[in-house]
């Protein structure tokens, strides 16, 4: 089980549009529709931002979006604003009852 | 609304067990999933396993020697053991419920420091 593929940083002025990339295998985020995105600050516990690929729960901001090509999936966060900069996780099922996370990316808003 | 909060020591010795406690109120832990997610100091989150009702488990596999979670429903806890711990087992421990197939809503996180 290895974990999910992000990159480390990842970067944009206010109200541009950034997109974060998680790549696994078939074995996971191609094969599950179970991909979630977290937010996490410093400090602070992870926050569920997108679930199920591409589901926002309540309290997570529209600008906020998830979708999957193939084995790839990814968070797009639009209209970029200062209090976005944090810390992004994926997480994915494994199979087996079994869950990964990816390394993370640091979101800087320029 | 559910909310979890961790308990245990925060200074366990090289090679003795690590155990800690999520204390969950607003809701039952009967009827769904209970996880432990560690972070070791500026690095990225890792699953440790989850119990579900009636004591079903699974571990990463990483860990699966060294792990038992288990669950206390008359106190509405579940509990994380790790055993042989190393300076590698130092993290912010966190516990977390299953919705769906993610991890909704976690606790505050408690760091372990493995030393002597």
């Amino acid at each position: 089980q290895s974990a999910l593929t992000q990159p480390p940083s990842a970067s944009g002025s206010p109200g541009q549009s950034v997109t974060i990339s998680c790549t696994g295998t078939s074995s996971d985020v191609g094969g599950y529709n179970s991909v979630s995105w977290y937010q996490q600050n410093p400090g602070k516990a992870p926050k569920l931002m997108i679930y199920e690929v591409t589901k926002r729960p309540s309290g997570a901001p529209d600008r906020f979006s998830g979708s999957r090509s193939g084995n790839t999936a990814s968070l797009t966060v639009s209209g970029l604003q200062a209090e976005d900069e944090a810390d992004y996780y994926c997480s994915s099922f494994a199979g087996s009852n079994t869950w990964v996370f990816g390394g993370g990316t640091k979101l800087t808003v320029l | 609304q559910v909310q979890l909060q961790e308990s245990g020591p925060g200074l366990v010795k090289p090679s003795e067990t690590l155990s800690l406690t999520c204390t969950v109120s607003g809701g039952s832990i009967s009827g769904y999933y209970w996880n432990w997610v560690r972070q070791p100091p500026g690095k990225g989150l890792q699953w440790i396993g989850f119990v579900y009702d009636r004591g079903l488990t699974s571990y990463n596999p990483a860990l699966k020697s060294r792990v038992t979670i288990s669950e206390d429903t008359s106190k509405n806890q579940f509990s994380l053991k790790l055993t042989s711990v190393t300076a590698a087992d130092t993290a912010i421990y966190f516990c977390a419920k299953h919705r769906g197939t993610a991890f909704d809503p976690w606790g505050q996180g408690t760091l372990v420091t493995v030393s002597s």
